[in-house]
This record gives C-alpha cells, sequence and structure tokens, in this order.
C-alpha cells in the first residue's frame, strides 16, 4: 500500500530534550516536505526536500532541522524544543521535483512541549 | 513571494444545500491549485486540483473553478452531505521559488447538518 508512515504519533516532552520525527515513504517521490498545524494559521511549511541531499528552508524553519540521506527518509529533528513547538506536524510526499503535484501526507505527529 | 487567503473560515449549510469557498492568490504565474479535506482527526486528502490551462474541472458532487485575471479559484460542492463535513484547505504553489515552497490558505470549517 502506498503509503508515508510517521512516528511517533504522540509525543510528550520536556523543553531543551532533543528528539526526532521520522518520516518514510514507499513511492518513490522525490519531493518531501515538513509542515506544522496550528488553529486559525493552517498548515506551515517548515522544510522541504527536492531529492537526495537537497533540502530548503519553508516559511517556518527556526528550531527545526532535517536531512535527506535516502530518497524514501525525512526526518524532522528538534534540537532543543520550546513550548512553541507544540503542534500537530504532517509529513507529505509527491512526486517530480516541486510542489506542483498532489501532495501525499502522514497521519500526523502530535507534539507536546513542555 | 505568493499568499493565498482563503474565505469563509467557517460555512455551515444545511444538507443538500450548496457550499462555495474561495481563495485568492497573489503570483499571477502560479500555475496549480489543489484542494484538500481534512476531516477531524486525520491528514489532508487531495479532493480536487486544478492546473492553470483550464478554467474548471469536476468531479461528481465537486467542481474548482479559476478565474486567472481576477486571481482567484473557488471549491464547489453541491449537495452536500453531512460527511462532507471537515476543514478544507487551499493552496498554491510559490513561482519565485521554482514550485518548490507551497502555500497553504488558513482552512474552511465546513458543516452540514442534517
Amino acid at each position: 500500500e502506498a503509503q508515508v508512515t510517521q512516528n511517533p504519533r504522540y509525543l510528550i516532552t520536556v523543553t531543551g530534550k532533543k528528539l526526532t520525527v521520522t518520516c518514510s515513504q514507499n513511492m518513490n517521490h522525490e519531493y518531501m516536505s515538513w509542515y506544522r498545524q496550528d488553529p486559525g494559521l493552517g498548515l506551515r511549511q517548515i522544510y522541504y526536500s527536492m531529492n537526495v541531499e537537497v533540502t530548503d528552508k519553508g516559511d517556518v524553519p527556526e528550531g527545526y532541522k532535517v536531512s535527506r540521506k535516502e530518497k524514501r527518509n525525512f526526518p524532522l529533528i528538534l534540537e532543543s524544543p520550546s513550548p512553541n513547538q507544540t503542534s500537530l506536524y504532517f509529513c507529505a510526499s509527491s512526486t517530480g521535483g516541486n510542489s506542483n503535484q498532489p501532495q501525499h501526507f502522514g497521519d500526523g505527529t502530535r507534539l507536546s512541549i513542555l | 513571494g505568493e499568499n493565498v487567503e482563503q474565505h469563509p473560515s467557517t460555512l455551515s449549510v444545511q444538507e443538500g444545500d450548496s457550499a462555495v469557498i474561495k481563495c485568492t492568490y497573489s503570483d499571477s504565474a502560479s500555475n496549480y491549485f489543489p484542494w484538500y479535506k481534512q476531516e477531524l482527526g486525520k491528514r489532508p486528502q487531495l479532493i480536487i486540483d486544478i492546473r492553470s490551462n483550464v478554467g474548471e474541472k469536476k468531479d461528481q458532487r465537486i467542481a474548482v473553478t479559476l478565474n486567472k485575471t481576477a486571481k482567484h479559484f473557488s471549491l464547489h460542492i453541491t449537495e452536500t452531505q453531512p460527511e462532507d463535513s471537515a476543514v478544507y484547505f487551499c493552496a498554491a504553489p510559490r513561482p519565485n521559488t521554482g514550485f518548490q515552497k507551497l502555500v497553504f490558505g488558513t482552512g474552511t470549517r465546513l458543516l452540514v447538518s442534517p
């Protein structure tokens, strides 16, 4: 089954404790992206990747890191999480090397930073 | 950069009525306009999209229209049903980023009452 898999689905942690949210897709998609969803603000892009070893900042990259060492994986790293990073996070992927194609979303990761 | 504004933020209709959600964009070079539906607690899923070389696209009860001159595109749902209740997001890739960055509208919460 074609899918985007995120882990964990839920996480409660404390300020400053490094965490990684994994994202994996099995559709051989070139483009992958991370979004955060907050009430009233919709989905905002954090980082995106056009292909292996090619990443760039979205609209809200502060406090986040990503890597794209393999085509299928695109982890989101919070080196020193803060309470303002409490949010619902979605990973997405699409064919082609840009966002001009339908995005396939994962099921989301709800992060709470205390 | 591309800005996408979405209206209304909430929309309540009776079952069987039509619903219309409108998005405006700022960059006339934008060429791809998707709509996503997000049911409560679920991931966003593409329901319909349109490219700039057509003015309208239909899929059963759902249609999207594009007015390139006025720079707006709209989602039309006819004969609404309770299962249409969800949050709907429009989006547009940013041409000045090589269509790499994707910007979403802030969402419309549609409530269809039986």
